[in-house]
């Protein structure tokens, strides 16, 4: 596709339902980040993959939280048993590649998935 | 731990006119980048322009650029020639340059009102 695409775009959920954010990169990037970010705050890291593998999910805030990208393309993150707490705009971004010393590697964000718990 | 300081929650600035956002960060580090993203109210993140902390030039990326001053770790962004469409958030952003550290560490961000 021509840009990162999320879906849904909204999403409401009682508390304690459990949620599925999709996320599509750009066809071919190699890396893939989740961000979570709260009304009126800057986003902050969740998790991050290259290709299939999640090297980092120390951002994750509980083990409620899981992400996968299965095939080094889709992924989506789900959430567990939703707190309220848990309300804001889910960002995915992708990019291209990152060079072996780390690179600026321009990060390409879709719209995100404002999810309301109630 | 790194962090990012946006201390402009809002600003305004006129149609044609010169603004300039403030970012300052903290980190021990010595190899970087820095990045200014804007959000416009569709929620899609644009990177706007970047800095790599080697470089002593100061990027620029058209009518935006950046005043770059590493010792006092202050990272501004300079908008000049301000259109309507320049009506957004604006973020800042950090990340490191070590070894597998891909994430970037996002300041609060400054609201910025253009003015017709």
């Amino acid at each position: 596709g021509a840009g990162v695409s999320q879906s849904p775009r909204y999403k409401v959920a009682k508390r304690g339902q459990d949620v599925a954010l999709r996320c599509d990169p750009i066809s071919g990037h190699v890396s893939l980040f989740w961000y979570q970010q709260a009304l009126g705050q800057g986003p902050e890291f969740l998790t991050y993959f290259q290709n299939e593998a999640q090297l980092d999910k120390s951002g994750l805030p509980s083990d409620r939280f899981f992400a996968e990208r299965p095939e080094g393309s889709v992924s989506t993150l789900k959430i567990q048993r939703t707190q309220q707490e848990d309300s804001a705009v889910y960002l995915c971004a992708s990019t291209s590649r990152f060079a072996t010393s780390g690179g600026t590697g321009e990060l390409f964000f879709g719209e995100g998935s404002r999810l309301t718990v109630l | 731990a790194q962090t990012v300081t946006q201390s402009q929650p809002e600003m305004s600035v006129q149609e044609a006119e010169t603004v300039t956002l403030s970012c300052t960060y903290d980190t021990s580090e010595s190899d970087y980048y820095l990045f200014w993203y804007k959000q416009p109210p569709s929620r899609q993140m644009i990177l706007v322009i970047r800095q790599e902390a080697y470089k002593q030039q100061n990027a620029t990326e058209n009518r935006f650029s950046v005043n770059f001053q590493k010792a006092a770790k202050s990272f501004s962004l300079k908008i000049s020639d301000s259109q309507l469409g320049d009506a957004a958030m604006y973020f800042c952003a950090y990340r490191s340059a070590a070894g597998n550290n891909r994430k970037l560490i996002w300041g609060l961000g400054t609201s910025l009102a253009v003015n017709p």
